[in-house]
């Protein structure tokens, strides 16, 4: 398996630009995560999904950023209008289902500057 | 609520010599706890994870994790290092009892091993 895949994998942006993350699950998986890693605040969980259903955004920042889920096989992170300090890696993760025993695959990760 | 508290941000051992990762857990309810690895440059790849089996956890590479409850402490050791565990590694909690719990993860800890 390919495992997860997420593109780009290198964004640079101007602030008020529009940026549109990517990220493909592993084929079979229901349960979908976004994530976001800064040296300040470590990895914080934005929103995740089960069957392509959004269970908790309780993590997005704010209302610059939405996610969407049209089918099980593709996720995007968009970001609108960006600014400096969404500069991070932001990583998409999988999981088989929402069994609590069940591991999360992870991508590797977008990381995005924006100036 | 859970969380996880990495105990030492940077670690730096010997090569061959003993690695001791701290993690300390909060939770409720009985936990399911992860261990992460993250090269440089790259996503989080799980290293082992603990679901209410064996208190003692092996995992790839040869490291292994012990759950204490009476500690409340979930540490990951590895007998020998080895130049190419170098890396950061990260402690994660998900609360159990059939939910849809979030993976909470720690800090991390960022290992160094010396020549």
């Amino acid at each position: 398996d390919a495992g997860v895949i997420q593109s780009p994998r290198h964004e640079v942006t101007e602030m008020g630009q529009e940026v549109t993350l990517r990220c493909k699950p592993i084929s079979g998986h229901n349960s979908l995560f976004w994530y976001r890693q800064t040296m300040m605040r470590g990895l914080e969980l934005l929103i995740y999904f089960n069957n392509n259903v959004p269970i908790d955004d309780s993590g997005m920042p704010e209302d610059r950023f939405s996610a969407k889920m049209p089918n099980a096989s593709f996720s995007t992170l968009k970001i609108q209008p960006s600014e400096p300090r969404d500069s991070a890696v932001y990583f998409c993760a999988s999981s088989p289902g929402t069994l609590d025993g069940e591991e999360q695959y992870f991508g590797p990760g977008t990381r995005l500057t924006v100036t | 609520a859970q969380s996880v508290t990495q105990l030492g941000s940077h670690v730096s051992v010997s090569e061959g010599a003993l690695v001791l990762l701290r993690c300390n857990y909060s939770s409720s309810v009985p936990p399911y706890l992860f261990w992460y690895v993250q090269y440089p440059n790259q996503g989080l790849q799980l290293l082992l994870k603990y679901t209410s089996a064996a208190t003692l956890v092996k995992g790839i590479n040869g490291f292994e994790a012990e759950f204490k409850k009476s500690e409340t402490s979930f540490h990951l050791t590895k007998p020998s290092a080895h130049m190419s565990d170098a890396a950061e590694y990260f402690c994660a909690v998900r609360k159990g009892g059939g939910s849809q719990g979030n993976l909470i993860f720690g800090k991390g800890t960022k290992l160094s091993v010396k020549p």
